[in-house]
């Protein structure tokens, strides 16, 4: 079974620029979170989809970050335009809910983002 | 606000030390508590969980954490640490509300040096 893959693995852009990062869960799975760590920091919570619907968004930044998960399999996060304290590490996560509240999210590899 | 609090931040040990690390939350309801790894250039992994049950639970690679629900802790131990233990770990604590939104919150990390 194939893990959660993101892409690109690396990306460094300019100030201003736009950044579109990728996520793909594995197969079947409903869930699919996406987390930030900046420098320093602990990793915090982004949002939460189920399937192609936003279930949580509380953790966005600001109006300059969107996620979106088309048709409910893989999902991107954009960027922009792209400001400095957004460096960090973006890491995605998926799992699958089973109908208790016994749910382990499982994570990509992560999208080190620098902003330069 | 819920909170995760892993007290050594920066751990270096010679192999076959014993390990414990920290981990404490602030949490009100009923928690699912992890422990996950990061080995250099890899993703996180889940290392072991708690969900309900024995407070006492084993994961991989011979780690082990105790639930103290009256302690509010998580501690992670390790009889006998290996040079490739060395990686960082995060301790994180499930936050669910009434809508059940679902989200992992999460420690600073411990980075783990193991001298072979």
């Amino acid at each position: 079974e194939a893990g959660v893959t993101q892409f690109p693995s690396h990306s460094v852009i300019e100030k201003g620029q736009t950044v579109t990062l990728r996520c793909d869960p594995i197969s079947g799975h409903d869930n699919l979170y996406w987390y930030r760590r900046v420098m320093g920091k602990e990793i915090k919570f982004l949002l939460h989809f189920v399937k192609e619907s936003k279930q949580d968004e509380s953790g966005m930044p600001n109006n300059r970050f969107l996620a979106e998960r088309t048709g409910g399999t893989y999902s991107t996060l954009k960027v922009q335009p792209a400001e400095l304290e957004d460096s960090g590490v973006y890491f995605c996560a998926s799992s699958q809910w089973r109908g208790t509240y016994q749910e382990t999210q499982y994570f990509g590899p992560g999208t080190r983002l620098l902003v330069l | 606000a819920q909170s995760v609090s892993q007290h050594n931040h920066h751990v270096i040990l010679s192999e076959a030390a014993s390990l414990e690390l920290g981990c404490n939350y602030s949490y009100g309801g009923t928690v699912n508590l992890f422990w996950y790894v990061q080995y250099p250039g890899q993703h996180l992994q889940l290392l072991l969980k708690y969900f309900s049950g024995d407070p006492l639970v084993k994961g991989i690679k011979g780690f082990e954490a105790e639930f103290i629900k009256s302690k509010f802790s998580f501690n992670l131990r390790k009889p006998s640490v290996q040079w490739s233990d060395t990686a960082e770990y995060f301790c994180a604590v499930e936050s669910r509300n009434a809508g059940n939104n679902r989200k992992l919150i999460w420690g600073l990390g411990t980075s783990l040096a193991v001298n072979p």
